[in-house]
């Protein structure tokens, strides 16, 4: 149980477009999913929190209006990093919280991004 | 100041031997909850075990264990008979509060080899 997948796996794209990654919690409902990027070597810095049905909050230097966050349903969140570019490479990971009332979150495999 | 230190970049051990590896954590909120996980190099991070902050015995899960040391503020995780798919990074983190929508710092993580 407490499955969360990410798709894509992997994004190769163009600078200046942009790309959206899902995040999906398969066998459980979850009303709050956790953005997460991280750098080579580096720890995971939390990016925004995202409650079904409300606005995301974004962590302090977070640019919302270039980390689009929607979670529109109880199973799924998406990221779209609009007008990427190369500096946005990075492995995104989301986790999620199951809302059955667990303190504990359950993460995705991982997204990892590559602009060009 | 750092919330979460991990001072142990890198550590080996023998196959079948136990190995401990550090974390202290900093915080004057009383309720909080200690998060131990692992990250292959495929990349998913993998819940490991949780220590709340009135938790009166040391968290264990199968071969894993949390050395809780309260007035310390440490949190070491001791692996058990370690295995060759132990090799991983793990992350040491923390949520301050005791609710599952808190937000979670993570360490910088340290890095495991186990030897056969």
């Amino acid at each position: 149980g407490a499955v969360v997948s990410q798709h894509p796996s992997w994004v190769i794209c163009k600078s200046g477009t942009s790309v959206k990654i899902e995040c999906r919690s398969l066998d459980f409902q979850a009303t709050t999913m956790f953005w997460y990027r991280q750098f080579p070597k580096q720890s995971l810095m939390l990016m925004a929190t995202s409650n079904e049905g409300s606005k995301a909050t974004y962590e302090q230097g977070v640019e919302k209006d270039k980390f689009l966050i929607n979670h529109a349903s109880l199973t799924l969140s998406t990221l779209t990093v609009t007008s990427a570019h190369p500096e946005d490479s990075s492995f995104y990971i989301c986790s999620a919280l199951p809302a059955s009332g667990s303190d504990t979150q359950y993460f995705g495999p991982g997204t990892r991004l590559t602009v060009l | 100041a750092q919330k979460i230190t991990q001072t142990q970049p890198g550590m080996f051990v023998q196959e079948k031997e136990a190995v401990t590896l550090d974390c202290t954590y900093d915080t004057s909120d009383p309720s909080y909850g200690l998060f131990w996980y692992k990250q292959p190099s495929s990349g998913e991070m993998i819940f490991l075990i949780y220590q709340g902050s009135y938790d009166q015995q040391n968290a264990t899960e199968g071969r894993y264990s949390l050395n809780f040391q309260k007035a310390r503020k440490s949190a070491n995780l001791v692996i058990s008979a370690s295995q060759l798919g132990d090799s991983a990074m793990y992350f040491c983190a923390m949520r301050e509060g005791l609710e599952g929508y808190q937000k979670v710092t993570f360490g910088i993580g340290t890095k495991l080899q186990v030897i056969p």
